[in-house]
């Protein structure tokens, strides 16, 4: 599977948009950008996926490099409700399994 | 939806016995995950299952652990005998094959301790 390239840890203030980056330079023509979030003592949850084009949905958006090879979920407007490790994860095309990598962890500052 | 229910929340087992994790998927999903987190390995797929026929049981760690899905509504996953190695986070998770996201729903876990 093609892996996935994401920061420890970031911080933000809340009330301020985050860009989460990740890198997938090894990434394949069929594999789908999946983003997970994981609360604290919760399991995870989906946030939003793409493939080439830019993506929106009301929890983030979803910014793709034109070479594929790297993508950033944009959260808007940080709350302290959104303080969880996102994951970053490449799903092949057709495939049901997803493999999760270690992560940022987002810390929002009050 | 009540969402993906696992059972027991907490256990906590001495070595040697006989560990038993329940879950039951979301209604109308038709595929279920089993996964395991922990602080060094982070979150692993041990198994999943389609249309309750295991697919991929290659992250299962050894013969210890074993999954049924007897039913639709209904998947298990065991631990025989249990070891202290096994403490983790265990999440069940599923998806609807049909559903172009792919997304998966979790669980809340089993956090299971082996003393």
């Amino acid at each position: 599977d093609a892996k996935t390239t994401q920061p420890n840890s970031m911080e933000s203030n809340e009330e301020e948009p985050v860009h989460l980056p990740c890198n997938h330079s090894t990434i394949s023509g069929t594999d789908y950008i999946h983003w997970y979030r994981q609360l604290p003592s919760q399991g995870p949850e989906y946030v939003i996926h793409g493939l080439t084009s830019n993506v929106n949905n009301r929890m983030a958006s979803l910014a793709i490099a034109e070479d594929r090879k790297s993508s950033t979920l944009i959260l808007h407007r940080a709350t302290l409700r959104d303080a969880a490790v996102y994951y970053c994860i490449l799903r092949a095309g057709g495939a049901n399994n997803l493999f999760f990598g270690t992560g940022t962890r987002l810390t929002v500052i009050p | 939806d009540a969402g993906v229910i696992q059972s027991p929340r907490h256990e906590v087992t001495e070595m040697g016995q006989e560990v038993t994790l329940r879950c039951k998927p979301i209604s109308g999903h038709d595929y279920l995950f089993w996964y395991r987190q922990t602080m060094m390995r982070g979150l692993e797929l041990l198994i999943y299952f389609n249309n309750n026929v295991p697919i991929d049981d290659s992250g299962m760690p050894e013969d210890r652990f074993s999954a049924k899905m007897p039913n639709a509504s209904f998947s298990t996953l065991k631990i025989q005998p249990s070891e202290p190695r096994d403490s983790a986070v265990y999440f069940c998770a599923s998806s609807f094959g049909g559903q172009p996201t792919g997304e998966q729903y979790f669980g809340p876990g089993t956090r299971l301790t082996v003393t």
